[in-house]
């Protein structure tokens, strides 16, 4: 069975500092890698995916993860975090299905609180 | 683009009660999916509809969980009886297909007393 570890639950930093968000995934077969993030009382926003080719995914706000297949990981980084970057961010799993769908299973979540 | 709407936003019963959750996907959107989200988890898919057609729904509590999607537009999801454990916010997400990208509305947060 798939699962997915974000081993930090909170993750403070100084703003314009850069910022590293850890995730290991669990999956004995291939899989498509997904960086969401919530800002509060809203719903989830896709920042990056990972499906094939490049190992690394550069997504919106500045934020790029590197896919590490012998080290199950997918991290997300940020070279210089802004205070808007406050926010809980999930990474997500998916072994691609018969019909191309996939179904998401989510880490618990990292809160960034980037500091003045 | 008109996002995905929800509603209500809060709500709070006390256990044993039933509630109803509204979800209505972004125009033209054939996938919609419900997870629940308990405080300090990620987001658990709960039920997956194509069009009005039920794709997965392995992981609802067919005992006191049922979600309908009456000509594959809007959503409901309920609730009977509530649980304490129920607590959580309930997302709502669409995706023009089974591939493409979900798009989440705000959720609904239930506490259940």
């Amino acid at each position: 069975a798939q699962s997915v570890t974000q081993l930090d639950s909170q993750v403070p930093v100084f703003e314009e500092a850069p910022v590293e968000l850890r995730c290991n995934y669990s999956s004995s077969v291939s899989v498509y890698l997904f960086w969401y993030v919530q800002y509060p009382n809203q719903g989830l926003q896709l920042l990056l995916k990972y499906l094939s080719g490049s190992t690394l995914v550069k997504g919106i706000n500045g934020f790029e993860a590197e896919f590490n297949k012998s080290q199950t990981s997918f991290h997300l980084r940020k070279p210089s975090v802004h205070i808007s970057d406050t926010a809980e961010y999930f990474c997500a799993v998916s072994t691609p299905l018969k019909d191309s769908s996939y179904k998401l299973i989510f880490g618990s979540g990292t809160r960034l609180l980037v500091r003045p | 683009e008109a996002g995905v709407a929800q509603s209500p936003r809060y709500k709070i019963i006390e256990k044993r009660q039933s509630v109803a959750f509204w979800c209505n996907p972004i125009s033209g959107h054939a996938t919609l999916y419900w997870y629940q989200q308990i405080l300090g988890q990620g987001p658990k898919l709960l039920i997956q509809f194509q069009n009005n057609g039920v794709v997965d729904d392995s992981q609802l509590p067919k005992d006191r969980f049922s979600a309908e999607r009456l000509k594959g537009v809007d959503s409901t999801l309920k609730i009977q009886p509530a649980k304490l454990e129920d607590s959580a916010v309930y997302l709502c997400a669409s995706s023009l297909g089974v591939s493409n990208e979900q798009f989440f509305g705000p959720g609904t947060r239930l506490t259940v007393l």
